[in-house]
């Protein structure tokens, strides 16, 4: 089955640049969309960017989205780090030989 | 403004049934693919299934973990969407959301409800 890796955890100072991975399995990243989602502890995840690299109304263009065929991989990238950018960061797309809807493992980011 | 909002979670013995449900309001529902997604405690996100829209043919589809055991409904006269949960086993505990966005499979989910808790325990 299609599945994506992220790392479990990244860390950067505030005013860096963070950016965090998301490596499909098998066949081509690039053939389905890949979301990014944002997770504060106690709420429901948020769409921080979606359809590989478009972001939602309200959300900061400090949050940029990109696919590496090469590497079959997306990423997320977060400049100008602020404290409250502190959450769990889950990748997200579509497995279309098995029907399924895949995310990512999730990544806790730590801005200190 | 879009509202989904999820019942029916609680305690439950290994091999049991649940139902939960999810009424939506603040958009036209009958036109919605609606998912499940679930999280287990301190652990990730986990799509558990989902259910088209009948102009789009009304079917289902499910994660592996649960197919065969799971079943998603709707009832678009009320708005509202369904799972139904058997044969439950105590890896299915978890913080149970439903979710909606844009009608094509490799979409995001824009709406999430608050999510309901299902605990499997004897």
């Amino acid at each position: 089955n299609f599945m994506l890796t992220q790392p479990h955890s990244v860390s950067e100072s505030p005013g860096k640049t963070v950016t965090i991975s998301c490596t499909g399995s098998s066949g081509s990243i690039a053939s389905n969309y890949v979301q990014w989602y944002q997770q504060r502890p106690g709420s429901a995840p948020t769409t921080v960017i979606y359809e590989d690299n478009q972001r939602p109304s309200g959300v900061p263009d400090r949050f940029s989205g990109s696919i590496d065929s090469s590497s079959n991989s997306a990423s997320l990238t977060i400049s100008g780090l602020k404290t409250e950018d502190e959450a769990d960061y889950y990748c997200q797309s579509y497995d279309s030989s098995n029907h399924e809807v895949v995310f990512g493992g999730g990544t806790k980011l730590t801005v200190l | 403004e879009v509202q989904l909002v999820e019942s029916g979670g609680g305690l439950v013995k290994p091999g049991g049934s649940l139902r939960l449900s999810c009424a939506a309001s603040g958009f036209t529902f009958s036109n919605a693919w609606m998912s499940w997604v679930r999280q287990a405690p301190g652990k990730g996100l986990e799509w558990v299934g989902r259910i088209k829209s009948k102009t789009d043919g009304g079917t289902t589809d499910y994660a592996a973990p649960v197919k065969g055991r799971f079943t998603i409904s709707r009832d678009d006269s009320k708005n509202t969407l369904y799972l139904q949960m058997n044969s439950l086993k105590t890896e299915d505990t978890a913080v149970y959301y439903c979710t909606t966005g844009v009608n094509w499979n490799d979409g995001p989910f824009d709406y999430w409800g608050q999510g309901t808790l299902v605990t499997v325990s004897s």
